[in-house]
């Protein structure tokens, strides 16, 4: 297996741009998890998905982020309008509940000018 | 008070040194303790994997895990210039799926 996969590596945008970013779990995996890493705050779980359905989205900074699966092999994490607080490398992670551990893909350098 | 502390570093000792890195917690009910080696721009990856206390060894690496404590610990043995990364401890309740990191441990390994 490829592993989670991530796009785009890095993106650069404006402020109050629309920013999106894309992930597909491994494959059987039926939990999903978008995470956001900054120096200050570490890594912090914004929202996760439990057979393509949101569970918990209690760290989901504010409504200019939004996350959907629409199916089983695609999720995205969307940022409108973006601002430069929301620069950080975003990850997705995906987890089977048969062996509860999390693989993480490698990440999206978001910087937002 | 976060739930899990940990140290940010960085710590840099020389090659062939026992390292420890270390995590404490307020939440009594976390039950899976895990340890995650970051490499620069690169995702976490699962280095050690607990449950409720006692030691675990995999081969330099050792995981500790003092419930009466509430104190998580890594032991690097030998260490070498490739151990050198952020080590993330993280840790969950039984059941749960969400898991809590620490801040990360920057981690050099010199030569």
């Amino acid at each position: 297996d490829a592993g989670v996969i991530q796009s785009p590596r890095h993106e650069v945008t404006e402020m109050g741009q629309e920013v999106t970013l894309r992930c597909k779990p491994i494959s059987g995996h039926d939990y999903l998890f978008w995470y956001r890493q900054t120096m200050m705050r570490g890594l912090e779980l914004l929202i996760y998905f439990n057979n393509n359905v949101p569970i918990d989205d209690s760290g989901m900074p504010e409504d200019r982020f939004s996350a959907k699966m629409p199916n089983a092999s695609f999720s995205t994490l969307k940022i409108q309008p973006s601002e430069p607080r929301d620069s950080a490398v975003y990850f997705c992670a995906s987890s089977s509940s048969l062996e509860n551990i999390q693989y993480f893909g490698a990440g999206t350098r978001l910087s937002v000018l | 008070q976060k739930e899990v502390e940990q140290d940010p570093g960085p710590l840099s000792v020389p090659e062939g040194a026992i390292v420890s890195l270390n995590c404490t917690y307020s939440n009594s009910a976390f039950q899976y303790f895990m340890w995650y080696r970051q490499y620069s721009r690169k995702g976490p990856e699962l280095l050690m994997y607990t449950y409720s206390s006692g030691n675990k060894e995999d081969g330099r690496f050792t995981a500790q895990v003092d419930k009466s404590s509430k104190y998580i610990s890594l032991f690097i043995r030998d260490s070498q210039p490739s151990d050198s990364a952020t080590y993330l401890c993280a840790m969950r309740i039984q059941g749960a799926q969400k898991l809590v990191f620490g801040q990360g441990t920057r981690l050099t390994i010199n030569p």
